[in-house]
């Protein structure tokens, strides 16, 4: 089974442009969730989806959004990029929400801006 | 205020040595879980433990939850080279559906 996949692995960009990162989860896998992660504050949460719809949502500026297709893909993207954005984009997807799920993470997109 | 609090920072070892590193909290949590990451990749989830007081073994890893579900150790014995990376400690605290992660704890195991 392939895992989870996602594109690109490394992305460079300036202040002020705007970058859309790609995930594809494990087949059958419905939920798929965004992180970033910073030396300084380590894994943060920014969204999750099921199926289509936002299930939470982080404590992220709205520059930050994500969408899922009906195929499970998802896809998050960052306008008016900033410095401080720079860090590793990790994504997760497992077969449904909740506790009893355990997250299969990407290898992640990193992501540095100048 | 970081909701859970790994410690130590970074730990550098020999080889055949153990260790115990620590995740705490003041908050309760329905279940905790610990991942290791490995440079360029993602974490990899190791174990998960629900149970106040529950231990659970891996190998030679060791995992146990504490008894007021606050707070959680990994104990690794004999450690080897293949134990390097960053132990990540997540949990989902009770009354949240999202997961929290506390900041790692980067193990260097040398030979």
């Amino acid at each position: 089974k392939a895992g989870v996949t996602q594109t690109p692995r490394y992305l460079i960009k300036t202040r002020g442009q705007q970058v859309t990162l790609s995930c594809s989860p494990i087949s059958g896998h419905r939920s798929v969730s965004w992180y970033q992660q910073t030396p300084g504050q380590g894994l943060q949460f920014l969204f999750e989806y099921f199926s289509e719809t936002q299930r939470n949502k982080g404590n992220f500026p709205g520059r930050f959004s994500g969408r899922q297709f009906s195929n499970s893909r998802s896809e998050m993207n960052v306008s008016t990029l900033e410095l401080g954005d720079s860090a590793l984009y990790l994504c997760a997807s497992s077969s449904s929400t909740g506790h009893n799920s355990p997250l299969h993470f990407g290898n992640g997109t990193r992501l540095t801006v100048t | 205020t970081q909701l859970l609090e790994q410690s130590p920072q970074f730990l550098s070892i020999q080889e055949g040595e153990n260790l115990t590193v620590y995740c705490n909290s003041s908050s309760v949590f329905s279940s905790l879980q610990w991942y290791r990451q490995e440079p360029g990749e993602g974490p990899v989830l190791l174990v998960t433990v629900v149970t106040g007081g529950e231990v659970k073994k891996l190998k030679r890893l060791t995992f146990q939850f504490g008894d007021a579900r606050k707070d959680s150790s990994l104990h690794i014995t004999a450690a080897q080279p293949g134990d390097t990376g960053l132990y990540l400690c997540a949990g989902f605290r009770s009354g949240y559906s999202t997961l929290t992660f506390g900041k790692g704890t980067m193990l260097l195991v040398s030979p």
